[in-house]
């Protein structure tokens, strides 16, 4: 069964670096998605792309964040100066469309700033 | 703003006992619920969504408008039941999905 990767599995970076995230969706996939979960909190909604545009995004995903669709497999999450409080797991997750089909989410990249 | 609540950060239960995980959330419009199962190690996957109204793994949720409610159950909970449970509503036209803080269950032997 075709699934979502993400690389890397495990990211350590120190304070105002910039780090890319990088995911490959499900290759019939048109809509693609980053959510992360700060440790021993709630899954959060980052971003929503399609048709190499962002489609929504939430208060969290400001500035100092980008998303990118670089080739036609790969989807980029970018963190230009990194913050103490951008440690997380990052998931990205990818569906058929935007009706009923359901996310499928990749492995996730756990992020340390540090 | 859409919220989804569940209420226990932990559940044990020993296996063959029934187990009932709880769901409440808050949404004006009519959402779409769904539960994802997080085994250990293992990505976020979707385990059932309300308007499939199906049985996975031995798994049903009813949505309950007048309570605002789509709690997960199981008559005979399974060792292998044991993962992280995470509820959540995606509403209209927006994919975005609105997690909950998740649900810990260990079935014991």
């Amino acid at each position: 069964e075709p699934e979502v990767t993400q690389t890397p599995s495990h990211q350590v970076t120190q304070m105002g670096q910039e780090v890319i995230l990088r995911c490959v969706p499900i290759s019939n996939h048109l809509y693609f998605y980053w959510y992360r979960q700060i440790l021993g909190q709630k899954v959060e909604f980052l971003v929503s792309f399609y048709n190499n545009e962002i489609s929504e995004k939430s208060e969290i995903f400001d500035d100092q964040f980008s998303v990118e669709r670089p080739d036609g497999s790969n989807f980029t999450l970018k963190i230009r100066s990194t913050k103490l409080e951008d440690s997380a797991m990052y998931f990205c997750a990818s569906s058929v469309n935007r009706g009923n089909s359901p996310l499928h989410f990749g492995n996730g990249t756990r992020l340390t700033v540090t | 703003a859409q919220r989804v609540t569940q209420p226990e950060k932990l559940l044990s239960v020993f296996k063959g006992a029934p187990v009932e995980l709880k769901c409440n959330y808050s949404y004006s419009g009519s959402p779409e619920l769904f539960w994802y199962v997080q085994y250990s190690r293992q990505r976020l996957q979707l385990l059932l969504r309300h308007i499939s109204r199906e049985s996975i793994k031995g798994f049903t949720a009813d949505l309950n408008k007048g309570e605002t409610s789509f709690h997960l159950k199981k008559p005979f909970a399974q060792e292998e039941d044991s993962a992280m449970y995470y509820c959540a509503l995606t509403s209209g036209s927006a994919r975005q999905l609105t997690f909950g803080s998740g649900t810990q269950l260990t079935v014991l032997p």
